[in-house]
């Protein structure tokens, strides 16, 4: 089955930096990859997907970019601010039945 | 965007007592749910997949006979907890996805259960 690794598991920066958090996936079948964020006791919040046939996309101060060759995929937060904050996932699934494996996780901290 | 409800938020319970999780989907008809559990500063662990009018398919390790799942109807997911004790004790988040399958999930609110 599908598995996916996420680096690094915590990350600090300060406010007005930028953040990069890495993942892989093992399924070159994986063929969707959303970004979620998830406040302390609350629902995972979408924030940026891709899909494999794209191989960057952007969104304000956040872009993810996809390297299917190598199955990783990466999350960019620039001019970082305090309410960014908080856990951020990686996910990938494939096929019709949305079978989403998540990675471990990074808890983002950005100073003021 | 499609809205998932999950309902308690909130539940402790005595050792031995069971506890049942409910999940809607308010505004779309979803064919499939998914139930993960989360520990504390831990990722979301899929337990098992909600499938209408079928048996769950649960994920390797996941006790079927002690987390019940029934989707009984397009808009209602339960995941029934037997038995709880306090290893239960988790962070339960149901999911499900629109009928189009664009492949995004919606989440809901989370259900925390103690035990104790």
């Amino acid at each position: 089955g599908e598995n996916v690794e996420q680096h690094p598991s915590t990350l600090s920066v300060q406010e007005g930096d930028s953040a990069v958090i890495k993942c892989t996936y093992s399924d070159s079948a994986s063929n969707y990859f959303p970004w979620y964020k998830q406040e302390l006791g609350k629902r995972p919040q979408l924030i940026i997907d891709i899909r494999s046939n794209v191989g960057e996309k952007k969104d304000q101060r956040i872009a993810v970019t996809l390297n299917k060759t190598a199955k990783h995929f990466s999350l960019h937060i620039t001019e970082t601010q305090p309410e960014d904050s908080a856990v951020y996932f990686c996910a990938a699934s494939w096929g019709n039945n949305n079978d989403m494996r998540f990675g471990a996780g990074t808890r983002l901290t950005v100073k003021p | 965007g499609a809205v998932v409800s999950q309902h308690p938020s909130w539940v402790i319970c005595k050792s031995g007592t069971s506890v049942k999780i409910e999940c809607r989907s308010l505004d779309f008809q979803a064919t499939t749910m998914f139930w993960y559990r989360q520990f504390p500063k831990q990722s979301l662990m899929l337990m098992a997949t909600s499938n209408e009018g079928s048996k769950a398919t649960y994920e390797q390790g996941v006790e079927k006979d002690k987390f019940l799942i029934n989707h009984a109807s397009l808009t209602l997911s339960t995941l029934t907890v037997t038995s709880a004790h306090p290893e239960d004790s988790s962070f339960y988040i149901c999911s499900a996805s629109q009928p189009r399958n664009t492949g995004e999930l919606f989440f809901g609110e989370g259900s925390r259960l103690t035990v104790l």
